[in-house]
This record gives structure tokens, C-alpha cells and sequence, in this order.
């Protein structure tokens, strides 16, 4: 069975600095990746998801995430934060034609003025 | 579109009562629904995939008689937590499947019931 790992369980940046959130997975085969993100009081958006092809992925609100199959892994970016991006984020991970998603820990990441 | 919804939002029950949490999507059907338990600061464990019309499948440790769930329309699934303990106090998540703009099956989700077992 596929484990997601996300390492950084707390995240603190300030307004504009830049963030890398870490996710790695744990399957040999075919994956489909996803971030998805869970703002204060809300339900779980997507932000970007990956298929197939280009593993430089764009997403919504100026984030990217880029697969590296060598790593097993599919970092989160964004080259400048902003105050409302203060949320959980969530990598996630199926394989195949597998619709069954599994989520690593998440991250909290908490963005100050 | 891909909207989900959940129904309540919030429940308090007492000990060894139900209470039924309701998943619909709204504007788009759904053969196959997904229901997650997530506990505080921890990630979203996946307790059952909800087929219409069938019966839904159970992950590993996810006890069937005490969490039921019917799907009974391509809009609406249910979960049930039977005899409710305390340690079932929990935010519980719904998904609906449906064919997204990338041209595969993508999960949309629900804004989660939060229950609360006195």
C-alpha cells in the first residue's frame, strides 16, 4: 500500500517570503498527486494535481508543485506568500486507475504581517 | 459546479445514541462517494468507499456494523455511527467522484460534520 509523508508539520513565514512545503510517497508504481489546501473553517480545495506529462505543475493562486520521480516526491511551492494562505495543506496520492486517495499528515502553514 | 454538501455541519449526541450525516452533490451525480475521518491535527484516514446501489467498502479496521452507510441515489450518500462513544467524537469528511476538467475521475469534498459524543 502508497504512504505520503509531509515532514514540516508547522510552517511559519512571514508576508512575501517564499515556501517549499516537502511531500514524498511511497509506491513503485503509477501515481496521480495532488495538493490539496483547507482553509480556517472550510472544506478541502485543490490546488494543483498531477496526471501525467510536464512535472512542473501550476495551480491556483501562484502555487506549483513539481514531480521528481527519481525522489518520490512533489513539493508545494510559492515564490511569495501571502497572509491569506494561512491554511492546512494536504498531499495526497493515488495510483492507477485507483480513485482511492491517500493523504500524507499535513502542514500547517501559519503566514504573519 | 462539483459542489458537495454535508448535513449537519455539527452534532452533539450522547453516548449510545445514532446520528445519520448526509452527503449530496448538488449539481453533478455521483456513482461513487468516499467518507474520511479526520482527528485532530492528523491527517484524513479514508473509512469506506460508497458505491450506488451496492454495498460500500470497508478499509481495514473500520468496523462495518458500527459505521453504516448507504448510498441509496447517485446524489446522496449516508453515514450512520451506531451506538456513539465518546472516542467516535471526530470531523468526518465526505468526497463525491465525478469525470473533472483534466478528463479523469477527481474528488470533490464536502465541508466536513464535526460530531461530538457526550
Amino acid at each position: 500500500a502508497q504512504s505520503v509523508s509531509q515532514h514540516n508539520h508547522h510552517v511559519i513565514l512571514s508576508e512575501a517570503a517564499s515556501l517549499e512545503l516537502g511531500c514524498n510517497y511511497s509506491y513503485g508504481g503509477t501515481v496521480n498527486l495532488f495538493w490539496y489546501v483547507q482553509y480556517p473553517g472550510q472544506h478541502l480545495q485543490l490546488l494543483l494535481k498531477y496526471f501525467s506529462g510536464d512535472p512542473l505543475v501550476k495551480g491556483i493562486k501562484g502555487f506549483e508543485a513539481e514531480f521528481i520521480k527519481s525522489k518520490f516526491s512533489f513539493n508545494l511551492r510559492k515564490p511569495s506568500v501571502q497572509w491569506s494562505d494561512t491554511a492546512e495543506y494536504f498531499c495526497a496520492v493515488n495510483t492507477g486507475t485507483a480513485s482511492k486517495l491517500t493523504f500524507g499528515t499535513g502542514t500547517r502553514l501559519q503566514v504573519t504581517l | 459546479g462539483a459542489v458537495v454538501s454535508q448535513h449537519p455541519s455539527r452534532v452533539i449526541c450522547k453516548s449510545g445514541t445514532s446520528v445519520k450525516i448526509e452527503c449530496r452533490s448538488l449539481d453533478f451525480q455521483a456513482t461513487t462517494m468516499f467518507w474520511y475521518r479526520q482527528f485532530p491535527k492528523k491527517s484524513l484516514m479514508l473509512m469506506a468507499t460508497s458505491n450506488e446501489g451496492s454495498k460500500a467498502t470497508y478499509e481495514q479496521g473500520v468496523e462495518k456494523d458500527k459505521f453504516l452507510i448507504n448510498h441509496a441515489s447517485l446524489t446522496l450518500s449516508t453515514l450512520t455511527v451506531t451506538s456513539a462513544h465518546p472516542e467516535d467524537s471526530s470531523f468526518y469528511i465526505c468526497s463525491a467522484l465525478t469525470y473533472g476538467t483534466s478528463g479523469r475521475n477527481e474528488q470533490y469534498f464536502g465541508p466536513g460534520t464535526r460530531l461530538t459524543v457526550t
